[in-house]
């Protein structure tokens, strides 16, 4: 089985601009979440997506969206970048047969 | 609000040392607790996972332990090697958060030859 894939790896960014992240879970998989993580603050909880409904929201500003498609595929996007919004951008999926949940390897956003 | 510690922060040892990670949390009503291990730059590799009935998983070298009654959970990491050095974190789902995974700051380790 593929594992969870996010696109792109790598993405800069100037500030004020906007950005579209993508993230694919495993086949089968219905729950999507993101997180942050930055050398500040750590990984931090940004939304739970599951079968195209958000049910869960981390406390990001409104700048902070996502949405889920019927295919399970995710995607967050950010809105008048700042230069705090520097950071790794992890996706999770969780199937629901496991409690494991399963991450990709990240989308390491530069905003200049 | 569940709030997650891992001490140390970070830790260096030598080859074949056996070690042990800590994670302490303040709310005990858990789903389940994750342990996974992140290479600089990269995402995180799911290590083990302990669901909330259970006191302990092992797998290969590596032992998760978890007492809910305390608030702590360690990873016991036996005959340590150079390819462990990663930085470990802990993670708890909770009863009412749905997926959503709170995570400890990270413990750093290196291990060296």
């Amino acid at each position: 089985k593929a594992g969870v894939t996010q696109t792109p790896r790598y993405l800069i960014k100037t500030r004020g601009q906007q950005v579209t992240l993508s993230c694919s879970p495993i086949s089968g998989h219905r729950s999507v979440s993101w997180y942050q993580q930055t050398p500040g603050q750590g990984l931090q909880f940004l939304f739970e997506y599951f079968s195209e409904t958000q049910r869960n929201k981390g406390n990001f500003p409104g700048r902070f969206s996502g949405r889920q498609f019927s295919n399970s595929r995710s995607e967050m996007n950010v809105s008048t970048l700042e230069l705090g919004d520097s950071a790794l951008y992890l996706c999770a999926s969780k199937g629901t047969d496991s409690y494991e949940q399963y991450f990709g390897p990240g989308t390491r956003l530069t905003v200049t | 609000k569940q709030e997650v510690t891992q001490i140390p922060a970070a830790l260096s040892v030598p080859e074949g040392e056996n070690l042990v990670l800590n994670c302490s949390f303040t709310d005990s009503a858990i789903y389940n607790l994750q342990w996974f291990r992140q290479d600089p730059g990269k995402g995180l590799t799911s290590l083990l996972l302990i669901q909330s009935s259970q006191r302990e998983q092992t797998s290969g070298r590596l032992n998760a332990s978890l007492d809910k009654s305390s608030g702590r959970s360690t990873l016991y990491i036996a005959a340590s090697q150079p390819g462990d050095s990663a930085t470990y974190l802990c993670a708890l789902e909770g009863w009412d958060a749905g997926n959503m995974l709170t995570f400890g700051g990270g413990t750093r380790l290196m291990v060296k030859p």
